[in-house]
């Protein structure tokens, strides 16, 4: 069973920067992987921010980016805000994009 | 822009089978795949399946294989879960998402991406 691995919780402070990362226990993460980052507030559905790797949706604040880190997704957040306080989980495809897998999801304090 | 609407909350008994729906609007249903995904409380996400309704084809994360049925009724712009055998672990709330392929002209390949997300169905199994 494929598990897609996050750091369970970060905390940054408002203006810093932060980086999160989405390994797979498949191997290094590559392009071919699509990855995908989504934000979770409580009570909330979640809400896509990253595609394939570093691609931003329309309503994607600049200040957030996605890449590939020494083998793993990357979500990095710079100049932090309060409003930026949520969960945050990858999303992985697998087996020639028909298999999903998520992360277990990073809580990300801002403090 | 697209929509998803879904069905409203369940509680269920240990055994029976629930089936939640998700009503497209604004879009053309076809021309995208429908991913369940489904969130226990506390937990985090967890994909469980998605269909393609133009081809009406539906295939499953291995966990939930013999268990769900993933449907989509293109005349009502409609996709539903069939979760069956149900259990307390089953207490979740489950999410539809639109789940998209879009060809990326520049690299001659794909992007992949859930852009759009229904607000959730409770589904509480208690006896």
């Amino acid at each position: 069973q494929t598990v897609v691995t996050q750091e369970p919780s970060l905390t940054v402070s408002p203006g810093g920067t932060v980086t999160l990362t989405c390994a797979s226990s498949t191997g290094a993460v590559t392009s071919g992987y699509y990855p995908n980052w989504f934000q979770q507030k409580p009570g909330q559905a979640p809400r896509a921010l990253i595609y394939s790797t570093s691609n931003k949706h329309s309503w994607t604040p600049a200040r957030f980016s996605g890449s590939l880190l020494g083998g793993k997704a990357a979500l990095t957040l710079s100049g932090v805000q309060p409003e930026d306080e949520a969960e945050y989980y990858c999303l992985l495809y697998y087996g020639g994009a028909q298999e999903r897998v998520f992360g277990g999801g990073t809580k990300l304090t801002v403090l | 822009q697209v929509q998803l609407v879904q069905s409203g909350a369940e509680v269920k008994k240990p055994g029976s089978s629930v089936k939640v729906s998700c009503k497209a609007s604004g879009g053309t249903f076809s021309s995208y795949a429908i991913s369940w995904v489904r969130q226990a409380p506390g937990q985090g996400l967890e994909w469980m399946g998605r269909i393609i309704p133009i081809l009406g084809i539906a295939n499953y994360a291995q966990k939930f294989q013999g268990r769900v049925t993933i449907t989509a009724d293109k005349s009502t712009s409609t996709a539903y879960m069939e979760l069956s055998s149900l259990r307390s672990e089953d207490t979740a709330v489950y999410y539809c998402a639109r789940d998209l392929r879009v060809r990326d002209i520049v690299a001659q390949g794909y992007y992949y991406y859930m852009d759009v997300w229904g607000k959730g169905t409770t589904v509480t199994v208690s006896s």
